[in-house]
């Protein structure tokens, strides 16, 4: 099984800063890895999806990188909205979620 | 708009049973893989499992904590999703999401509300 871990577990960050959180696969995936976006209480959002293409309406402050096993989800700036937890997804072989990075206000 | 609605949740003693639904709208259901997602209280998202399209052999996958006690099944002609859970466990207590596949790639592009699920004596 392919194992995904994400780091930081949590983050502390106040509104306009660059915040990058980064996804490890156990073996390479190429660029099969989706970010995801929840809220307390709702579904996740998809984000982006083959590690680097947003999805429509996703505003272009996310931004997503990387290949093989290393890949990263960065915030332009951040914004109030943007308060929540992150998921990456790797795709490659069945599924398989990381643990997720809550992003708390600073 | 595309919507998935997920029903049948509760709460169920171990050992036993339940069976999901979603109803699906909005797309071509019989074209879409799909696929139930789940969290536990507090927890992460853990993938249940998913079904191919009838054309694509409607085909079954599940990881090994799920595999032998879940069932995904559909009807195509309700537009509706189903998850059969038996021996049912307390670990198994969470949130399911039924999602929608984007093509035959495994991301999820669109999601349900979720349905709880409790499994407790």
């Amino acid at each position: 099984d392919i194992q995904m871990t994400q780091s930081p577990s949590t983050l502390s960050a106040s509104v306009g800063d660059r915040v990058t959180i980064t996804c490890r696969a156990s073996q390479s995936i190429s660029t099969w890895l989706a970010w995801y976006q929840q809220k307390p209480g709702k579904a996740p959002k998809l984000l982006i999806y083959k590690a680097s293409t947003l999805e429509s309406g996703v505003p272009s402050r996310f931004s997503g990188s990387g290949s093989g096993t290393e890949f990263t989800l960065t915030i332009s700036s951040l914004q109030p909205d943007d308060f929540a937890t992150y998921y990456c997804q790797q795709y490659d072989t069945y599924v398989t979620f990381g643990q997720g990075t809550k992003v708390e206000i600073k | 708009e595309v919507q998935l609605v997920e029903s049948g949740g509760g709460l169920v003693k171990p050992g036993g049973s339940l069976r999901l639904s979603c109803a699906a709208s909005g797309f071509t259901f019989n074209d879409a893989w799909m696929s139930w997602v789940r969290q536990a209280p507090g927890k992460g998202l853990e993938w249940v499992g998913r079904i191919k399209t009838t054309t694509d052999g409607g085909t079954t996958d599940y990881p090994a904590p799920v595999k032998g006690r879940f069932t995904i099944s559909r009807d195509d002609s309700k537009n509706t999703l189903y998850l059969q859970m038996d021996s049912l466990k307390t670990e198994d207590t969470a949130v399911y999401y039924c999602t929608h596949g984007y093509s035959i790639l495994n991301y999820f592009d669109y999601w349900g509300q979720g349905s709880l699920v409790t499994v407790s004596s």
